[in-house]
């Protein structure tokens, strides 16, 4: 697939726990992003970067934060994670925005307990 | 804020049958329309797009859809569906100058051998 990976795959934490996902692509694109995918919900978007250091808010940013400290990589940081976090979270990339579509990575799925 | 909906949450079809799947977005503007399909345990994948022009699109694996302003729909059709076309399906809209892609809630497709 395109050059996007999403580690860990898998992770289960306890309620509390700081917990941070990491989104890594090869492709040198500019936009990346952060969605969650719920049942009943589709996915929702909770940060996206337009570029090293430019991140901005989506749908359901509240209890996360992210950083880009380098095009590559992409963080999502749960800081005290809740059960209402448990989803799957996936990592988009973009070459220059959301109306280009995007391409996704393989997911991680979290569990809050 | 744009919005996306799916009206069919599951449908079931046995191998030949034709496919269409309903999606309303609610957004006045330009708008780039997209559907993903997710196959079980995967990543979303791009079907097909709609940026301009010809209002009928077609994309991967005989999958078309047609975009009709006037209803704000833009529904994916198949002639006749395959037992590997079981998946979930995803309609998604983007305005132009929006970076911000919304998904639907999806439709699961079975389909029946």
């Amino acid at each position: 697939d395109a050059g996007i990976t999403q580690s860990p795959r898998h992770k289960v934490t306890e309620t509390g726990t700081p917990v941070t996902l990491r989104c890594h692509q090869t492709e040198n694109h500019r936009y990346m992003y952060w969605y969650r995918q719920d049942p009943g919900h589709g996915l929702r978007l909770i940060h996206y970067s337009y570029g090293v250091k430019d991140t901005d808010k989506g749908e359901v940013s509240d209890g996360y934060s992210v950083s880009r400290s380098k095009t590559e990589d992409f963080l999502l940081t749960l800081e005290s994670a809740t059960s209402s976090q448990t989803s799957v979270y996936f990592c988009a990339i973009s070459e220059a925005g959301s109306r280009y579509g995007y391409t996704f990575g393989s997911g991680t799925r979290l569990t809050v307990v | 804020a744009q919005s996306v909906s799916q009206h069919n949450h599951h449908v079931i079809l046995s191998e030949a049958a034709s496919l269409e799947l309903g999606c309303n977005y609610s957004y006045g503007g330009t708008v780039n329309l997209f559907w993903y399909v997710q196959y079980p345990g995967q990543h979303l994948q791009l079907l097909l797009k709609y940026f301009s022009g010809d209002p009928l699109v077609k994309g991967i694996k005989g999958f078309e859809a047609e975009f009709i302003k006037s209803k704000f729909s833009f529904n994916l059709r198949k002639p006749s569906v395959q037992w590997s076309d079981t998946a979930e399906y995803f309609c998604a809209v983007t305005s132009y100058n929006n970076n911000d892609m919304r998904f639907g809630a999806g439709t699961r497709l079975t389909v029946k051998p």
